[in-house]
């Protein structure tokens, strides 16, 4: 069956640094998200994609992240500078559609997840 | 704005207790409710939704638009069972269509 892959498993980083967390969706898919968990937190949404473009972002999603498909299968997360409150499980989702349009949201599959540590 | 509580953190039950996991939200509109589950060391993955009205594991949920409640339950819980749950809602056909917005979880044990 396939599956969201992410790389890597886990990222240690210096405050002020940039990140690059990367997620390879299922190949049939077309909206891509990324969401955050804090240890200890709720899982919170970051940004949906879709058609090259940011679909919709969270207050959380500000100037130091970006989100790019920088070719058919990888869709990444960066974080341009790094602090330590970023320090967090960084999930990719994808989904077949966004369900707009049909009956309902559409299932969205995650990924294991990134843990990154900012020191 | 859209928001999801599960008043329990930690839920404990015997093999073959019936199990309850609470799930209370908030939105304007019309939303879809989901369980997810993730056993250990594993993915987040999609146990049900509302709109499916299917029975996954032997766990149903049924939405209650007036006490704006979707709780999951089992009549009689299994170890396998052991896990995180979390509740969580996307709005139908409204703004926040495909985001999904998470409660805090519940880590269930089922004890032999």
């Amino acid at each position: 069956e396939p599956e969201v892959t992410q790389t890597p498993s886990h990222q240690v980083t210096q405050m002020g640094q940039e990140v690059i967390l990367r997620c390879v969706p299922i190949s049939n898919h077309l909206y891509f998200y990324w969401y955050r968990q804090i240890l200890g937190q709720k899982v919170e949404f970051l940004v949906s994609f879709y058609n090259n473009e940011i679909s919709e972002k969270s207050e959380i999603f500000d100037d130091q992240f970006s989100v790019e498909r920088p070719d058919g299968s990888n869709f990444t997360l960066k974080i341009r500078s790094t602090k330590l409150e970023d320090s967090a499980m960084y999930f990719c989702a994808s989904s077949v559609s966004s369900g707009i349009g049909t009956s309902g949201t559409d299932t969205q599959y995650f990924g294991p997840g990134t843990r990154l540590t900012v020191l | 704005a859209q928001r999801v509580t599960q008043p329990e953190k930690l839920l404990s039950v015997f093999k073959g207790a019936p199990v309850e996991l609470k799930c209370n939200y908030s939105y304007s509109g019309s939303p879809e409710l989901f369980w997810y589950v993730q056993y250990s060391r594993q993915r987040l993955q999609l146990l049900l939704r509302h709109i499916s009205r299917e029975s996954i594991k032997g766990f149903t949920a049924d939405l209650n638009k007036g006490e704006t409640s979707f709780h999951l339950k089992k009549p009689f819980a299994q170890e396998e069972d052991s896990a995180m749950y979390y509740c969580a809602l996307s709005g139908l056909r409204g703004t926040s269509y495909g985001k999904l917005t998470f409660g805090q979880g519940t880590i269930l044990t089922v004890h032999p």
